[in-house]
């Protein structure tokens, strides 16, 4: 089963902050929070991980709560090319197996 | 970032038929694979773990004998559909990762299978 939470769809103005939120209040100690997105008819693309702290790339940045127990993606400056599925994934230890959950279908408006 | 190529991108195929689909990694080595498949609309759905040189670890449900795996190298792992039927229609997806332990995994762009 997956072990993460996300609401289901969001909508952004183009421009603004995208605040993607993920529980995953089972997660274990030693297991990484993993972001893709997946743009229509395209295999997923890796966006960012982390464990314990947060994380930023050129991408986005990813904050994870002190408990762990949920973590929220943020794309600074959300354009109409980030509209997608995005998927928070724990990562199983000693493997790159991913349980996908159902994912957060954002939709950035013009 | 490494690539993961996957071929042919779009299939369709007859009923009764096989159909093979390949999943490349093209700048690192995999000794594990992993293969999805996704129906319109809904979730990637894990179906196996293609590990190389010895047998597929094939998820709960999942027919080994319906879809063969073969990782015959480091770089390559083929799925093929046997006897294909309309149901079996989807967008299956294969992911690769190299061996250092905190890094993250590559998705191949996909492969739509239409059977008619």
């Amino acid at each position: 089963d997956a072990k993460t939470t996300q609401p289901p769809s969001m909508d952004c103005a183009e421009g603004r902050a995208a605040n993607l939120p993920c529980n995953h209040s089972t997660i274990s100690g030693n297991e990484y929070v993993y972001w893709y997105r997946q743009i229509h008819s395209q295999g997923p693309q890796y966006i960012i991980h982390g464990l314990k702290n947060n994380e930023t790339n050129e991408m986005a940045s990813l904050i994870i709560t002190e408990d762990r127990k949920s973590s929220t993606l943020i794309l600074p400056h959300a354009t109409l090319r980030d509209t997608a599925v995005y998927y928070c994934i724990v990562r199983v230890v000693g493997t790159y197996k991913y349980i996908f959950g159902t994912g957060t279908r954002l939709k950035v408006l013009a | 970032g490494a690539v993961v190529s996957q071929h042919p991108s779009r299939v369709i195929c007859k009923s009764g038929t096989s159909v093979k689909i390949e999943c490349r990694s093209l700048d690192f080595q995999a000794t594990t694979m992993f293969w999805y498949r996704q129906f319109p609309k809904q979730s990637l759905m894990l179906m196996a773990t293609s590990n190389e040189g010895s047998k597929a670890t094939y998820e709960q449900g999942v027919e080994k004998d319906k879809f063969l795996i073969n990782h015959a190298s480091l770089t390559l792992s083929t799925l093929t559909v046997t006897s294909a039927h309309p149901e079996d229609s989807s967008f299956y997806i294969c992911s690769a990762s190299g061996q250092a332990s905190n890094t993250e995994a590559f998705f191949g762009q996909g492969t739509r299978l239409t059977v008619v």
